[in-house]
């Protein structure tokens, strides 16, 4: 069955380290997402992809990158860590091709500390 | 600017008891409209959906909600909840590809 992997599922890292997230769907959807949730505030954009070489910045992007070389995967990058990034990091799926593919399909998600 | 509102944001619940959860949004367009739930240590997954027609969508495990266009609204129903439900419920407006989430409501059903 398709799915969306994340990995790795938690991590713990320092203020200021590099730190990068994977993404990896196999239901080759055009269209990927990175959210953070954080209790009050719901799921955030962070990021964005139509396509591969396509990425946008959503409501929350400062502090975070991506790239996407391929259909598959759309990893996130924290260039610098930073406390206020401790969050849970949810990716998402979907297919622009009408009907039940406009639907988001999300991972399991990865639980980001810094200290 | 779009938005989407759920003004509660913690409800706990008698087993049997009836669910409405409220959704608000702010978008003058068509639109279109989702619940997601998220249960306890797992990832989100959509209950159900809204784009077009009849204004009354049913979805699983039970769950309903209707879209009133001139109330902007899409509340989420269940007539009888279940210890089961006891999950985060997000409502959403996707507007192009790009999902707008509200806050969420946690829902806690004591059995």
């Amino acid at each position: 069955d398709a799915e969306i992997t994340q990995s790795p599922r938690h991590k713990i890292t320092e203020t200021g380290r590099q730190v990068t997230l994977a993404c990896h769907q196999t239901w080759n959807h055009n269209n990927m997402f990175w959210y953070r949730q954080d209790l009050g505030h719901g799921l955030r954009l962070i990021h964005y992809s139509y396509g591969v070489q396509d990425t946008n910045k959503g409501e929350v992007s400062d502090g975070y990158s991506v790239s996407r070389s391929n259909t598959e995967d759309l990893p996130l990058t924290l260039e610098s860590a930073a406390s206020s990034q401790t969050s849970v990091y949810f990716c998402a799926s979907s297919d622009p091709v009408g009907g039940a593919g406009d639907t988001q399909y999300f991972g399991p998600g990865t639980r980001l500390t810094v200290l | 600017a779009q938005s989407v509102s759920q003004h509660n944001h913690h409800v706990i619940l008698s087993e049997a008891a009836s669910l409405e959860l409220g959704c608000n949004y702010s978008y003058g367009g068509t639109v279109n409209l989702f619940w997601y739930v998220q249960y306890p240590g797992q990832h989100l997954q959509l209950l159900l959906k809204y784009f077009s027609g009849d204004p009354l969508v049913k979805g699983i495990k039970g769950f309903e909600a209707e879209f009133i266009k001139s109330k902007f609204s899409f509340n989420l129903r269940k007539p009888s909840v279940q210890w089961s439900d006891t999950a985060e419920y997000f409502c959403a407006l996707r507007r192009t590809y790009k999902y707008i989430f509200g806050t969420g409501t946690r829902l806690k059903v004591l059995a």
